[in-house]
C-alpha cells in the first residue's frame, strides 16, 4: 500500500514550457486535491476532484488544468509555465481515519521555473 | 468563503517548555478542525483533529481546544522535544460534505535542546 505517490520529485522548467505532474493513490479514495505551497502562504488549493469524472476550481486555478483520469489518478498540467509557478506542489486524497475523514498527502513535487 | 488566521508565524521554545499555536476562523458553519505537522522537506501529516461538538481533545503530549463562540482553536504541545520542531498548520472545514479545507499560513516551531 503506497498511499499517495507523485512524480516527478523535482523539475526545472524554462518559462513557456509545459509539463504534467502526476499523482496516484491506491486507497480507493473518491476525492483528490492539488495544492501549492509557497513560503509563508500555507497550502493553497488549485483544483480538486470530488469523484471520478468531476473537477472543480480551488483558490488559485489560473495557469493550471487538471484531469481525473480514473479513480486512482489525478494529474495537474501547466500549459505555459511562468516563474510565479515556482512552488512545491502537493497532491492529496481524502479518506477515512477512524471515525473521521482526513487528507493523505503525497511527497510533493518541487518545481522551479526559470 | 472561510478565512483562517494562524499565530504566531514562528515560535521558539526550550526543550521541555510548552508551546501554544492559535487559529481563528471566520465561518461559523465550519465544524471540523484538523492540525497537520510538516517536517522539513516532508509532506504534511495529520496529528490531531477536533469536531465542533467537542471542546477539547488530547493525545499524549498534544491537545487541541476549541471555542466555538469566539471562533478560535488552539494546539498545545507540552514537554516539547527537539523532534517536535516542524511547521504546524491548522485548517477549518465547512460542514455540508464538500470537505474543502482552508489552511492557516503555518507556524514554524523550533525547539532548542
Amino acid at each position: 500500500n503506497a498511499g499517495v505517490t507523485q512524480t516527478p520529485k523535482f523539475q526545472v522548467l524554462k518559462t513557456g514550457q509545459s509539463m504534467t505532474l502526476q499523482c496516484a493513490q491506491d486507497m480507493n479514495h473518491n476525492s483528490m486535491y492539488w495544492y501549492r505551497q509557497d513560503p509563508g502562504m500555507g497550502l493553497r488549493l488549485i483544483y480538486y476532484s470530488a469523484s471520478e469524472g468531476t473537477t472543480d476550481k480551488g483558490e488559485v486555478p489560473n495557469g493550471y488544468n487538471v484531469s481525473r483520469l480514473n479513480k486512482r489518478e489525478f494529474s495537474l498540467r501547466l500549459e505555459s509555465a511562468a516563474p510565479s509557478q515556482t512552488s512545491v506542489y502537493f497532491c492529496a486524497s481524502r479518506g477515512a481515519r477512524g471515525l473521521e475523514e482526513t487528507q493523505y498527502f503525497g511527497p510533493g513535487t518541487r518545481l522551479l521555473v526559470l | 468563503g472561510e478565512n483562517v488566521e494562524q499565530h504566531p508565524s514562528t515560535l521558539s521554545v526550550q526543550e521541555g517548555d510548552s508551546a501554544v499555536i492559535k487559529c481563528t476562523y471566520s465561518d461559523s458553519a465550519s465544524n471540523y478542525f484538523p492540525w497537520y505537522k510538516q517536517e522539513l522537506g516532508k509532506r504534511p501529516q495529520l496529528i490531531i483533529d477536533i469536531r465542533s461538538n467537542v471542546g477539547e481533545k488530547k493525545d499524549q503530549r498534544i491537545a487541541v481546544t476549541l471555542n466555538k463562540t469566539a471562533k478560535h482553536f488552539s494546539l498545545h504541545i507540552t514537554e516539547t522535544q527537539p523532534e517536535d520542531s516542524a511547521v504546524y498548520f491548522c485548517a477549518a472545514i465547512l460542514g455540508g460534505g464538500s470537505y474543502i479545507p482552508t489552511f492557516g499560513r503555518g507556524t514554524s516551531l523550533i525547539v532548542h535542546p
